[in-house]
């Protein structure tokens, strides 16, 4: 079946680097795939698309690559500031109409 | 701006109870979906509709149902309440289409206690 794999252990930096985030699947072969942002006792928010044919998409701030290759996407934040904590959600997905969800990796950005 | 909302923030149940859980959108999606969030599970998809009284189950459908009658307004049921149904639940709409294109926006979730 098909399996969406995130770091389930927070990730701590210090505010001015760039944080990095992984998302690996396995079993299927998503054609798009979605980075979304969750505050705590909130709904996520969209962040950023890439489709399988894009090797990088960038965003201000925010990078996202997709490597169909090693079913991994790595999401970036330069930069980053203590309002950047959050958690991350990836979401790589076949066409259909519902996404699939990874479990999420905590940002905490320490001044 | 895309506007989901829920008719409860929070709202605590008795084992038993019927619950009924709002979800209204005002930008003219077709897809609306539902899902429940626990900690180290993540979000799990429990019912969704591409269209009005059109539904498709989830991961997670048992011990739930839904109505879409008008297609800004989508609602979650929970016919005997349970206390392993204790959640965050959370709504969200898309645009349409089948594409994993298509973004959701959420609603900002209900945290649902049933004693």
């Amino acid at each position: 079946s098909q399996k969406i794999e995130q770091n389930s252990e927070a990730l701590n930096i210090q505010e001015g680097k760039t944080a990095t985030l992984t998302c690996n699947y396995t079993n299927y072969s998503p054609a798009y795939l979605q980075w979304y942002r969750q505050d705590p006792g909130r709904g996520p928010v969209f962040l950023l698309l890439i489709r399988e044919n894009e090797k990088e998409k960038r965003k201000e701030r925010l990078k996202v690559t997709f490597d169909t290759t090693l079913k991994q996407s790595l999401f970036h934040i330069t930069a980053s500031q203590p309002a950047d904590s959050a958690t991350y959600l990836c979401a790589p997905t076949r066409s259909g109409y519902a996404l699939n969800f990874g479990k999420g990796t905590s940002l905490l950005v320490t001044p | 701006d895309v506007k989901v909302t829920q008719s409860s923030r929070y709202l605590v149940k008795r084992t038993g109870e019927k619950v009924f859980l709002e979800c209204v959108q005002d930008m003219d999606h077709e897809n609306m979906f539902w899902y429940r969030q626990d900690p180290g599970l993540g979000l799990r998809l429990i019912y969704f509709s591409y269209d009005v009284k059109m539904k498709e189950k989830g991961d997670i459908p048992e011990g739930y149902s839904v109505s879409r009658e008008k297609k800004e307004r989508f609602s979650l049921i929970l016919e005997s309440a349970s206390t392993n149904q204790t959640s965050m639940y959370l709504c969200a709409s898309s645009s349409g289409g089948t594409g994993g294109t298509d973004t959701q926006y959420f609603g900002p979730g209900t945290r649902l206690t049933v004693l």
